[in-house]
């Protein structure tokens, strides 16, 4: 049962358009919702996270977007370049009161950005 | 530097024989936990600690030892290994509770268990 499901594994865009990544949750007590980046052979590093209070947040060519009543979300990359080429995992997190690290993460979705 | 360092990066072993994954981070940070990352898979959450000698269970525990003695280090032990448990493993640290889960991650532990 996957609480958080990327359902593109791979996703191919031209350099300099828009790279939407999709992701969509099951759990209504996830709170917290982060995207992270990662290259091969290297671990997954942040790159931008979402609090459920909010429906938008943007930090320079990143924006994540986050629609509460449909449980999705999405990661836009504007404009897209080569070094975005990557694998991108949606994660989430809910607020168990126990202070856990609950972090639940997507399969990924493979972005290669094309010259 | 902030990171989170894993050793060894690449690890062939035998079904039964006892191993370690270190883990270790110099960011002062409460909370530690370990992935594994499988084809079609994802990152599924195996141990995580909250604290020096406080650990939990996370997804997929079975098979999988952890310890917490110093807040620094959160090693990941294998008692008896087997194939299944060929994966790729991440240590992650963050600074705390989950509205603050930005995790750093280490390299990742490539483990083949023939």
């Amino acid at each position: 049962d996957q609480q958080v499901k990327q359902n593109s594994p791979s996703l191919s865009v031209q350099e300099g358009r828009i790279s939407i990544l999709n992701c969509d949750y099951t759990n209504s007590m996830f709170d917290y919702f982060l995207w992270y980046k990662k290259y091969p052979a290297e671990g997954p590093t942040f790159l931008i996270s979402i609090s459920s209070i909010k429906d938008k947040n943007e930090d320079g060519r990143f924006t994540v977007f986050l629609n509460k009543s449909a449980k999705h979300l999405s990661l836009h990359i504007v404009p897209s370049q080569p070094g975005d080429s990557a694998v991108y995992f949606c994660a989430a997190s809910a607020d168990s009161g126990g202070g856990a690290d609950g972090l639940t993460f997507g399969k990924g979705t493979h972005l290669i950005i094309q010259p | 530097e902030a990171q989170v360092t894993q050793n060894p990066r690449y690890l062939i072993t035998v079904t039964g024989k006892k191993l370690t994954v270190t883990c270790s981070q110099n960011m002062n940070h409460e909370y530690m936990s370990w992935y594994r990352q499988d084809p079609g898979l994802g990152l599924r959450q195996i141990y995580y600690s909250m604290n020096v000698e406080v650990t939990d269970k996370g997804d997929v525990p079975e098979g999988y030892k952890v310890s917490r003695k110093e807040k620094r280090n959160f090693p990941l032990i294998l008692e008896s290994p087997s194939p299944n448990q060929t994966s790729l493993y991440f240590c992650a640290s963050s600074t705390g509770p989950p509205l603050n889960t930005e995790a750093f991650f280490g390299q990742g532990t490539r483990l083949t268990v023939v």
